[in-house]
């Protein structure tokens, strides 16, 4: 059974650093690895999209890697603001699945200070 | 381009009484669709999945069930609702593949009181 775990669960920074997130995932047979954000009491945004074949996924100041090998990626936020504060999820589907299935981790809470 | 609805956005209702949740998806046809419940504490996960109409796939047994009556509404229903089906009820769509990227919907919180 696949299992996706983020850690850590909570990150607070001062504005302009970057941010360094991390997910981790038990089961190498994935299709892809979908990085998002959700506000308080909101949906989900999706941000980057790294399908199994790739390396990284770059969208402005976010930048995502995949080494499907180790069962990791990294999402990189470049230069911090306060309006990139909220939580972080990633999420794989899984080849073994059923669907298109997305297994999420918990997610990463980040705080960036003004 | 697409966009993806759900109502109500907020729903209380008490132990017992029953439940529509509803979603929709513009701009797109046959796309997948998918109900997935985010409790406190709990993390996402997911309920249903539709590949076509009439087509709902269960993930977890429970107190609800989900239906797809056009290609492009899904349902989320239940006849009584219990305490523990409280939780934030997201929707999300994607075109099929298994490679391609799912679209979420802004959610229905709902509390069972």
């Amino acid at each position: 059974k696949q299992e996706v775990t983020q850690i850590p669960a909570a990150l607070s920074v001062p504005e302009g650093e970057n941010l360094v997130l991390n997910c981790s995932f038990t089961d190498s047979a994935i299709y892809n690895l979908q990085w998002f954000r959700q506000d308080p009491g909101k949906g989900l945004t999706s941000l980057l999209l790294i399908q199994s074949s790739q390396r990284e996924q770059t969208s402005g100041r976010l930048n995502a890697s995949l080494d499907k090998s180790s069962g990791r990626s990294t999402l990189y936020i470049a230069a911090s603001q306060p309006g990139d504060s909220a939580t972080y999820l990633c999420a794989v589907t899984g080849i073994k699945a059923a669907g298109n299935k997305l297994t999420f981790g918990g997610g990463t809470r980040v705080l960036v200070k003004p | 381009s697409q966009t993806i609805h759900q109502w109500p956005a907020t729903l209380v209702q008490p132990v017992g009484s029953p439940l529509s949740l509803e979603c929709t998806v513009e701009g797109t046809s046959n796309p997948n669709l998918y109900w997935y419940r985010q409790a406190a504490g709990r993390g996402l996960q997911l309920l249903f999945y539709s590949v076509g109409i009439g087509q709902i796939s269960s993930e977890v047994p429970q107190n609800l069930s989900a239906s797809r009556p056009q290609d492009r509404q899904f349902i989320l229903s239940s006849k009584k609702l219990l305490l523990s089906d409280s939780g934030f009820y997201l929707c999300a769509w994607d075109r099929g593949q298994a490679y391609n990227e799912q679209f979420f919907g802004p959610g229905t919180r709902l509390t069972v009181l």
